[in-house]
């Protein structure tokens, strides 16, 4: 199993430009989650799915939208970038009844 | 929503002590407390979780003891050694898939 992989690594835009956050796990997980880094913040949470078809917010969401058309694969898209997006992004997964996150490899955004 | 807060934000201490990392919550319905490790450049890792209804867990040299009543549970981590420098978190959850994050502890460990 390749677990949950991320795509890009590193990705550098400039403000104004859109892009779409890869994430994908092999573990049929239900639950999917997109968390922001932040130095000296931790990790905060934008947007999670208990399953296809189903996204709701979490603490940080403004300025990304994710949709879950399938299980494997839960895309987090930025509409319009801005230097506060400047971060790494993880992407995590996990079953129902087992709390366990998986987090994927990260992708580090810069915004100029 | 949760809110976890952590200290110390830095701690550095000598090969062989012990360190101690401590966190509060504010939602007395989150069950679940996972544990953290992340190294410069990684993915967090978990290295201990406990759920509410334990008040103490061990893993090695690792152990967790959690106050369900004071809102708060703290990470030890015995005989310390140069690959336990690391940031820690510490996070919070009712719900399996929202995890709520502390500010995370850097850990030196000195030689």
């Amino acid at each position: 199993n390749a677990g949950v992989t991320q795509t890009p690594k590193f990705q550098v835009l400039k403000t104004g430009q859109s892009m779409t956050l890869q994430c994908a796990q092999d573990m049929n997980h239900e639950y999917m989650s997109w968390y922001r880094q932040d130095p000296g913040m931790g990790l905060r949470l934008i947007h999670y799915s208990v399953g296809a078809g189903i996204t709701d917010q979490g603490e940080v969401p403004n300025g990304y939208n994710v949709s879950r058309s399938t299980t494997e694969d839960f895309p987090l898209r930025l509409l319009s970038a801005a230097p506060s997006q400047t971060s790494v992004y993880f992407c995590a997964s996990s079953s129902p009844g087992d709390a366990f996150q998986y987090f994927g490899p990260g992708t580090r955004l810069t915004v100029t | 929503g949760e809110n976890v807060e952590q200290h110390p934000s830095t701690l550095s201490v000598q090969e062989g002590d012990s360190a101690v990392i401590k966190c509060t919550y504010s939602d007395s319905a989150s069950n679940y407390f996972p544990w953290y490790k992340q190294e410069l450049g990684k993915r967090p890792q978990l290295i201990i979780d406990i759920r509410s209804n334990v008040g103490e867990k061990k893993d090695q040299r690792i152990a967790v003891t959690l106050n369900k009543t004071a809102k708060h549970f703290s990470l030890h981590i015995t005989e310390t050694q140069p690959e336990d420098s690391a940031v820690y978190f510490c996070a919070a959850s009712k719900y399996d898939y929202k995890l709520s994050f502390g500010a995370g502890t850097t850990v030196t460990v000195r030689a």
